[in-house]
């Protein structure tokens, strides 16, 4: 089946400018994250989302990101004012449930990568 | 000091070695256990998965788990250039949400 798509693989953007980046988890899939993965390093939570419900945004790094899932299954990343500590590789990942006592997998996309001039 | 620290190499090996890949953790709240292979310009794939201490084997990777030293470790036999990418360690707390990863490491498998 299909897998978490993302969109666009890959943006630039001016300083200042504001970007979307949109998430297609698996289909059914309860819970979706974004994590951001700058170069050379792991992936960092950015926040969490249980079907439309954002549960947990501590990773946001600042109130110019803001994320929404209005219908619980697309989701979009928004960064507004972009600058250039933005740039970085943007992952979304779906997992079927909820967390629970047995943790399911996260599923990643292929990320979005993102650069600020 | 982060919270999970992994060596980024490069590690570079011959066709056919056995690869040790290693992470180092502090919070003893983690509970599972996780490598994910990353090829350049694509997102994680998740290899292995582990609750709690113990070993773990799936055909040519094995997964090792010591909660009492918070250390974890891959190993890939017979290891192929198919094999080349980066390795991400990620754990996370029981009923938890937040995966958090190493920096991971680089492998690269000469023929």
């Amino acid at each position: 089946g299909a897998g978490v798509s993302q969109s666009p693989r890959y943006k630039v953007a001016k300083r200042g400018q504001d970007v979307a980046l949109r998430c297609d988890p698996i289909s059914g899939h309860v819970s979706l994250f974004w994590y951001q993965q700058a170069l050379g390093q792991g992936p960092e939570f950015l926040t969490y989302f249980q079907n439309e419900a954002q549960l947990d945004k501590s990773g946001l790094p600042s109130d110019r990101f803001f994320a929404e899932r209005p219908e619980g299954s697309v989701s979009t990343l928004k960064i507004q004012r972009t600058q250039q500590e933005d740039s970085a590789v943007y992952l979304c990942a779906s997992r079927k449930t909820l967390a629970g006592g047995t943790q399911e997998t996260q599923y990643f996309g292929p990320g979005t990568r993102l650069l600020v001039l | 000091q982060k919270e999970v620290e992994q060596d980024p190499g490069p590690l570079s090996v011959p066709e056919g070695a056995i690869v040790s890949l290693n992470c180092t953790y502090s919070n003893s709240a983690f509970q599972y256990f996780m490598w994910y292979r990353q090829y350049s310009r694509k997102g994680p794939e998740l290899l292995m998965y582990t609750y709690s201490s113990g070993n773990k084997e799936d055909g040519r990777f094995t997964a090792q788990v010591d909660k009492s030293s918070k250390y974890i470790s891959l190993f890939i036999r017979d290891s192929q250039p198919s094999d080349s990418a980066t390795y991400l360690c990620a754990m996370i707390r029981e009923y938890g949400n937040k995966l958090v990863f190493g920096a991971g490491t680089i492998l690269r498998v000469k023929s």
